[in-house]
């Protein structure tokens, strides 16, 4: 059975780089047609996709914190992590780290299964 | 950009039938996957690529997509199906994941 933990700290200071790591258990970060995403959700708002990476390194990133955002694979922790730099208020959400299945295209078209069970995260200074 | 539509809430007695709706252009030349949310919880899949169950996801829930509308039908609603529940598509022209705005469904 495959598991997501994710893990990071629950205070982040405006302006500072929210980084966040999600283990894997009963799966290889490295196996199988998977990517490895994360997603957050504000308070009483829905989902919101912040990007996907291949354990090859192919990423893709949601445009809107992209030119902030870093998600990588290590392959040796079997670990997702996300680094968000020069986070503000509207950073503020539960984080879910999640295995994105992908058909023969190659591109995330697939589905989000499972999830981890999400880590709050707060921006305030 | 693609946008997908979902209405905000809906309410259905036990034993009724709910068909959440998600809308967007010509949706049905996307893989559409749904998912349920309870509150507090994580979000899980119970509807991938239109029509498939996921094992463990009761036979009461079934999807369709055509034309513009993508629907998650939930046949004899019982009270644990209360939760909020999200449509998502992969938008080949940005290159990007969407969810739609989630429907709230209240069992009565």
């Amino acid at each position: 059975q495959v598991q997501l933990q994710e893990s990071g700290p629950g205070l982040v200071k405006p302006s500072q780089t929210l980084s966040l790591t999600c283990t894997i258990s009963g799966a290889s970060v490295n196996s199988g047609n998977y990517y490895w995403s994360w997603i957050r959700q504000r308070p009483g708002v829905g989902l919101e996709w912040i990007g996907s990476v291949l354990y090859t390194g192919r990423r893709f990133y949601n445009p809107s914190p992209k030119s902030r955002l870093t998600i990588s694979v290590d392959m040796s922790k079997n670990q997702v992590t996300l680094s968000l730099r020069s986070v503000t208020a509207a950073d503020a959400a539960v984080y879910f780290c999640a295995r994105q299945h992908y058909d023969r295209s190659g591109s995330p078209v697939g589905w989000f299964d499972p999830w981890g069970q999400g880590t709050l995260v707060t921006v305030s200074s | 950009s693609y946008v997908l539509t979902q209405t905000p809430s809906m309410s259905v007695a036990p034993g009724q039938t709910a068909r959440i709706t998600c809308e967007g252009n010509q949706v049905e030349k996307k893989s559409l996957h749904w998912y349920q949310q309870k509150s507090g919880q994580a979000p899980i899949r119970v509807m991938s690529y239109d029509d498939e169950r996921p094992p463990g996801v009761p036979e009461r829930f079934s999807g369709t997509n055509s034309g513009d509308t993508a629907t998650l039908t939930i046949s004899g609603v019982e009270a644990g199906d209360e939760a909020d529940y999200f449509c998502q598509v992969w938008d080949s022209d940005y290159d990007r994941v969407l969810f739609g705005g989630g429907t709230k469904l209240t069992v009565l």
